[in-house]
């Protein structure tokens, strides 16, 4: 079955650069969510899109945007990175439409391993 | 605040030894409850899911969790471990009525399994 597919897996910056990570849903997923994991930690939800639009926002600083585009896919741009902003960035998705907010299943790529230096 | 609580961080069991990790969430309302699993260097998988009816519900592995509400708790059990259950555990709660999706995950639990 199709999973979830992030790109890149393996991501080094310096401080101050910037970085996009892309994050390409499960076929037929309209609602796309993005975690960050530092090391050692539990993941901690970011921000998440439902039908192109917003729909929920976490601990997401103000150097970070992300959209969900006409084919579903996201994109995180991180800017003006920190040594902080090294971490693991998952990308979720599931189907709202389908399964409703009461039976929300959401499956997780691969994640991108962001390293700034 | 919202917040999921696994209080075993780490856990060492021999091979077939049996495994219960605990997983308890502070929310008064309708929650979905999830246990994810993370292989060394993966991404998470998941295991099982609680939406509503039975409380005690299978997933995958062997694996099963326990939903008790009065407690607030959603622990996961495997009768007999086995090495490539080494991995970290995380529980995930959603706060369905909250009018959000988001997951909060629990710290998680890293598993050791000897063989």
């Amino acid at each position: 079955a199709a999973g979830v597919i992030q790109s890149p897996r393996h991501l080094i910056k310096e401080k101050r650069e910037t970085a996009t990570l892309k994050c390409y849903p499960i076929p037929r997923h309209d609602t796309v969510y993005w975690y960050q994991q530092g090391p050692g930690q539990d993941p901690q939800f970011l921000i998440s899109f439902y039908e192109k639009m917003q729909s929920d926002k976490g601990s997401i600083p103000d150097r970070f945007s992300a959209q969900q585009f006409s084919d579903y896919h996201s994109e995180l741009n991180m800017s003006s990175l920190e040594l902080g902003d090294s971490a693991l960035y998952f990308c979720a998705s599931s189907s709202l439409t389908s399964g409703g907010p009461r039976r929300d299943t959401q499956y997780f790529g691969p994640g991108t391993r962001l390293t700034v230096l | 605040a919202q917040s999921v609580s696994q209080h075993n961080h780490h856990v060492i069991l021999s091979e077939a030894a049996s495994l219960e990790l605990g997983c308890n969430y502070s929310y008064g309302g309708t929650v979905n409850l999830f246990w994810y699993v993370q292989y060394p260097g993966q991404h998470l998988q998941l295991l099982l899911k609680y939406f509503s009816g039975d409380p005690l519900v299978k997933g995958i592995k062997g694996f099963e969790a326990e939903f008790i509400k009065s407690k607030f708790s959603f622990n996961l059990r495997k009768p007999s471990v086995q090495w490539s259950d080494t991995a970290e555990y995380f529980c995930a709660v959603n706060p369905t009525t909250s009018g959000t999706y988001k997951y909060i995950f629990g710290t998680g639990t890293r598993l050791k399994v000897l063989a």
